[in-house]
């Protein structure tokens, strides 16, 4: 079955500063990714996803990239704020309501 | 508003103290799921629901029940609950057409068995 690794699990930044989170899928049939943000004390929501027929998505600070030969897609958020201060999971799927998330990450960032 | 409630929020039990945690969604979604969130291993699904009176096991199911009798409504179902089963728990449901859709998750629900 599926598996996604994430990495770093955790990741400290100054405001402003750009940070990729990167995870790694196991099978090469999946076709969809997305990535979830989760603020302190609430559930996960989805922030940017993307489709194994594009190389590249951006949503303003915010962008995913996925290299579907070597299975693996990264988040990037540049210009970063102290909002963006969360836990961030990446997830794929194959043509199936089921996600398999990765383990999560940590991102702090410090006025 | 469009959401994922669930309740409780917090519950503390004992160990064999039968429970369950409501989920309820306003969206007319199809599919419903119920994970659980451990520290360093992210969120492994428990149980899913694909419609009414349709549920299947997840990567975790053990210990756990759930039921759909209502569209709307996946409870989950803890019948013997152990000290292995404090985790924190989310809901969340999507509509199953064209696949690939967003999941929109509850704010959870924070279980701790003594």
């Amino acid at each position: 079955g599926e598996n996604v690794e994430q990495h770093p699990s955790t990741l400290s930044v100054q405001e402003g500063d750009s940070a990729v989170i990167k995870c790694t899928y196991s099978d090469s049939a999946s076709n969809y990714f997305p990535w979830y943000k989760q603020e302190l004390g609430k559930g996960p929501q989805l922030i940017i996803d993307i489709r194994s027929n594009v190389g590249e998505k951006k949503d303003q600070r915010i962008a995913v990239t996925l290299n579907k030969t070597a299975k693996h897609f990264s988040l990037h958020i540049t210009e970063t704020q102290p909002e963006d201060s969360a836990v961030y999971f990446c997830a794929a799927s194959y043509n199936t309501d089921k996600l398999i998330f990765g383990t999560g990450t940590r991102l702090q960032v410090f006025p | 508003e469009a959401q994922v409630t669930q309740n409780p929020r917090y519950l503390i039990t004992v160990t064999g103290k039968k429970l369950t945690v409501t989920c309820s969604q306003n969206m007319n979604h199809e599919y419903m799921s119920w994970y659980r969130q451990d520290p360093g291993l992210g969120l492994r699904q428990i149980y899913y629901s694909m419609n009414v009176e349709v549920t299947d096991k997840g990567d975790v199911p053990e210990g756990y029940k759930v039921s759909r009798k209502e569209k709307r409504n996946f409870p989950l179902i803890l019948e013997s609950p152990s000290p292995n089963q404090t985790s924190l728990y989310f809901c969340a449901s999507k509509i199953t057409e064209g696949m690939n859709t967003e999941a929109f998750f509850g704010q959870g629900t924070r279980l701790t068995v003594v």
